[in-house]
């Protein structure tokens, strides 16, 4: 199975700063990663796939890039509705795995 | 609107069977792949198998921590996806999610649409 990484673990963040989740693979998956945010309670929601494609209903704010093995999941400016946990999730092989998880909490 | 509701989750002892249903509505079932996913009691996000549309073979693929345990069909007359678990094991407590599956390109699906979840536990 392909492995993926996620860093930072936990993040403390303001409102308003600019946020990046980096997401690493263990080997190649091109494009082929998602991000979803999830909240407590709550089903994930999927934010970006094909590594840099946002998915509709998305607010610009979220941006996703690279390609290969490493990628970045950005949020511009950080609103009180971002608080939330963000995995990455590749889908190269049809054995989908997901990187652990970011948990983007209040400073 | 696409929605997406699980159900048949609950608590059973292991070595028991379980099956749960994902009953679909706003969208035309048959031409998408479904998708189960879990969620243990504070953890991760993990893949259990999906099944491809009728129009690629209805064919499934599972996880290796199930494969042999769990198998995944659907019903595209009642627009039902169901994942029926054999020989449980406590380590298989967990949210299960249901999801709309799309297809990206051979062999390359993500999902777009989750259910609810419904919670199984394992345990004695």
């Amino acid at each position: 199975d392909i492995q993926m990484t996620q860093s930072p673990s936990t993040l403390s963040a303001s409102v308003g700063d600019r946020v990046t989740i980096t997401c690493r693979a263990s080997q190649s998956i091109s494009s082929w990663l998602a991000w979803y945010q999830q909240k407590p309670g709550k089903a994930p929601n999927l934010l970006i796939y094909k590594a840099s494609t946002l998915e509709s209903g998305v607010p610009s704010r979220f941006s996703g890039s690279g390609s290969g093995t490493e990628f970045t999941l950005t949020i511009s400016s950080l609103q009180p509705d971002d608080f939330a946990t963000y995995y990455c999730q590749q889908y190269n092989t049809y054995s989908l795995t997901f990187g652990p998880g970011t948990k983007v909490d209040i400073k | 609107e696409v929605q997406l509701v699980e159900s048949g989750g609950g608590l059973v002892q292991p070595g028991r069977s379980l099956r749960l249903s994902c009953t679909a509505s706003g969208f035309t079932f048959g031409d998408y792949p479904m998708s189960w996913f879990r969620q243990a009691p504070g953890k991760g996000l993990e893949w259990v198998g999906f099944i491809r549309s009728k129009s690629y073979g209805g064919t499934t693929e599972c996880a290796a921590s199930v494969k042999g345990r769990f198998s995944i069909s659907r019903d595209d007359s009642k627009s039902i996806a169901y994942l029926q678990m054999n020989s449980l094991k406590t380590e298989d407590t967990a949210v299960y999610y249901c999801t709309r599956g799309l297809r990206a390109a051979a062999g390359k699906y993500y999902f777009d649409y989750w259910g609810q979840g419904t919670l199984v536990t394992v345990s004695s």
